[in-house]
């Protein structure tokens, strides 16, 4: 099935510890997206890759990083200079056609 | 400066009434207008679009009314059933543009079905 899938599904980071969340499509897209989204809140940009080896920061970057060094593949760090990272985060992929495909989601909370 | 303003934050919809979800843009090269619905715990999907070359777009009991003088969308949702309980997204983007993922969200309306 075309899609994008991420994993894994729930994730707990210790205090001062990094985690990554992987994110992979098998569309065929070239920009994909992370978002952070909080409880009853909306989607947040984190991070966006238009191209491979290309990325830029979106509204809310500090404390993430990202790669790009496969179409089809665009992990997200969460580094311990994250001071609040319990939220859910959303991989996403676009082409030319207007429409966003998401992944199921990430919910990572610190322990 | 937000530029999609979604109204209402929440919405709580006695099963089979109307549910009416508005959005407001502000950027006319937007030519792309998508909604989202998204249950607990998943990711958002794709639920109609519309392009502003038409004033309306049906898809069985979901409806995107599209006023472009006004610069406003909004979504009906007819004979509203408990399954439809989910949050729902405005979304406006310029298609063409290879950055059409990172289309600009409303903040979501959480919507309640009662029986």
């Amino acid at each position: 099935d075309g899609g994008i899938t991420q994993s894994p599904k729930y994730l707990f980071r210790k205090e001062g510890q990094n985690v990554t969340l992987s994110c992979e499509q098998n569309l065929n897209h070239d920009a994909m997206y992370w978002y952070r989204q909080d409880p009853g809140q909306g989607l947040r940009l984190i991070y966006y890759s238009q191209i491979v080896n290309d990325f830029q920061k979106g509204d809310i970057a500090e404390g993430y990083s990202v790669s790009r060094e496969k179409k089809e593949s665009f992990p997200l760090t969460v580094t311990s200079a994250q001071k609040n990272p319990t939220a859910f985060y959303l991989c996403a992929s676009s082409g030319l056609i207007g429409e966003a495909f998401f992944g199921q989601g990430t919910r990572l909370t610190v322990v | 400066q937000q530029q999609v303003k979604q109204s209402p934050q929440s919405l709580i919809v006695q099963k089979g009434g109307i549910s009416i979800i508005n959005c407001a843009y502000e950027n006319t090269a937007f030519d792309y207008f998508p909604w989202y619905q998204q249950f607990p715990g998943k990711g958002p999907a794709l639920l109609i679009a519309i392009r502003p070359d038409v004033s309306e777009k049906k898809e069985g009991r979901f409806t995107i009314s599209f006023n472009k003088s006004a610069k406003q969308f909004s979504l009906h949702i007819m004979d509203s059933q408990p399954g439809d309980s989910a949050t729902y997204f405005c979304a406006a983007s310029k298609e063409g543009d290879t950055n059409a993922g990172k289309s600009t969200f409303g903040d979501g309306t959480t919507l309640t079905v009662k029986p």
